[in-house]
């Protein structure tokens, strides 16, 4: 059983195009994320939901455009998509935004732009 | 600024070797200290969280400890198995302590060789 997945797991595509990632969570938890983690490997946090309300939107261009239906899924649109956008984007969830709750990541979905 | 620094960049040792992971930090306030591994292509799980008050924390052949002054955390892999190949990141929580406080280091890739 996946506890957090997401897709697709590669997404190709062209400058100006506009894509969607998918991301289900199983777990039963409250607050689901979105990271990007880029060509260093650093992992940077864009989105935080808790019960399906935006908590966190780190300075990310307008362009990436959260959305929560219910609180087990968070989806990332991205519009206008440039090269920079290339990397790969993390979902993951965790029991609520208590202190010690370990995240639980999916398997990321590597986006190249071209 | 908030940093995380983790050495070696990567690492290579035999089968059944034992080694150890670094990791420096210069978040401020501190909340507590994660490790997560990533294997290739796959999301980070998390192996161990640690608070100030703890300075050691084991998860099966993992043993992770803290030097909350010194602002260390070093994570020793006993008996290594080829399964332990992967990215090793450090993770510390400031102020809030939850994952908008969280920085991320870059990883240690460690390869296991038999």
């Amino acid at each position: 059983d996946t506890a957090v997945s997401q897709t697709p797991k590669y997404l190709v595509t062209q400058m100006g195009n506009d894509k969607s990632i998918k991301c289900e969570q199983n777990l039963g938890h409250d607050t689901m994320y979105w990271y990007k983690q880029d060509s260093k490997k650093f992992l940077k946090i864009m989105f935080s939901y808790n019960n399906k309300e935006l908590i966190i939107n780190e300075t990310v261009p307008n362009r990436f455009s959260p959305k929560s239906p219910d609180k087990a899924h968070l989806n990332l649109h991205i519009n206008s998509l440039e090269l920079g956008d290339s990397a790969v984007y993390f979902c993951a969830s965790s029991q609520d935004q208590a202190v010690f709750s370990p995240l639980h990541f999916g398997n990321g979905t590597r986006l190249t732009v071209t | 600024k908030n940093q995380v620094e983790q050495s070696p960049q990567s690492l290579i040792i035999l089968e059944g070797k034992n080694c150890t992971l670094q990791c420096n930090y210069t978040v401020s306030p501190f909340s507590n200290l994660r490790w997560y591994k990533q294997d290739t292509g796959r999301g980070p799980v998390s192996l161990t969280i640690m608070t100030f008050s703890e300075n050691t924390k084991s998860n099966g052949r993992y043993t992770a400890t803290l030097d909350a002054d010194t602002k260390q955390s070093s994570l020793h892999i006993t008996a290594s198995q080829l399964s332990d190949s992967a990215s090793y990141i450090c993770v510390v929580s400031g102020a809030g302590g939850g994952a908008d406080g969280l920085t991320f280091g870059k990883g240690t890739h460690l390869i296991i060789q038999p």
